[in-house]
């Protein structure tokens, strides 16, 4: 049973460096998500594919921050110039593309760490 | 804005001891609520989707339950594995992250053996 895939797990960096994460969708899955989540907190939306289009961005995706997914199958998500208040643990879903109300399932996530 | 509020933020049970967490929403159209379980170091697991008002759901010890301003999820007798955060999110027809969920920030689940 193939679920929703992310690398990597975790993710230590120094202010300042520039990070790349990978989503790898579950295979029949055109909907792809990227979420934000802090300590204590529920996930906050960033982004949304359906196949290779960025369709919707949140406004927590600031100007450092860009999604890509080339060929509608995988995504990356890269942070330039980190902050400290970048860390966090990053989640991809993906869902079916058949109208609304589809559960988005989720990858275990990357945990970024800024030093 | 959507907005989503969980609550209690936490809640210790003995196991066997039933009990039920509440979702709360403000919204201007709601397409679907959603359940997830969230263990430590994972991503969200999904539970259940309520669509309209009077909709329940069961699955093992979970049964959810939707009103037009509040979701429940009722645990029966529960087992320690049933310890976990327990999410609800909601999909709505506004705009800014329509296709996105919106978060509540969840119950901290811990059933005592």
């Amino acid at each position: 049973d193939t679920g929703v895939s992310q690398d990597p797990r975790h993710k230590i960096t120094k202010r300042g460096q520039n990070v790349t994460f990978r989503c790898d969708p579950i295979s029949e899955h055109n909907r792809l998500y990227w979420y934000r989540q802090t300590l204590g907190q529920g996930p906050e939306f960033l982004t949304y594919f359906q196949n290779e289009a960025q369709l919707e961005k949140s406004r927590l995706l600031s100007d450092r921050f860009s999604a890509e997914r080339p060929k509608g199958s995988f995504s990356t998500l890269e942070i330039q110039r980190t902050e400290q208040g970048d860390s966090a643990m990053y989640l991809c879903a993906s869902s079916l593309d058949r109208g609304y109300n589809q559960p988005q399932h989720f990858g275990d996530g990357t945990r970024l760490s800024i030093l | 804005e959507d907005q989503v509020t969980q609550s209690p933020e936490a809640l210790r049970l003995q196991e066997g001891e039933s009990s039920s967490l509440n979702c709360s929403y403000t919204v201007s159209g709601l397409r679907g609520l959603f359940w997830y379980r969230q263990d430590p170091g994972k991503g969200p697991e999904f539970l259940f989707t309520l669509y309209s008002a009077g909709e329940e759901k069961e699955k093992e010890r979970l049964k959810a339950t939707l009103t037009k301003k509040e979701s429940f999820l009722h645990i029966t007798a529960p087992k320690p594995e049933d310890s976990a955060t327990y999410l609800c999110a909601v999909q709505t027809y506004s705009g800014g992250g329509a296709d996105g969920l919106t978060f509540g920030k969840g119950t901290h689940l811990i059933i005592q053996p």
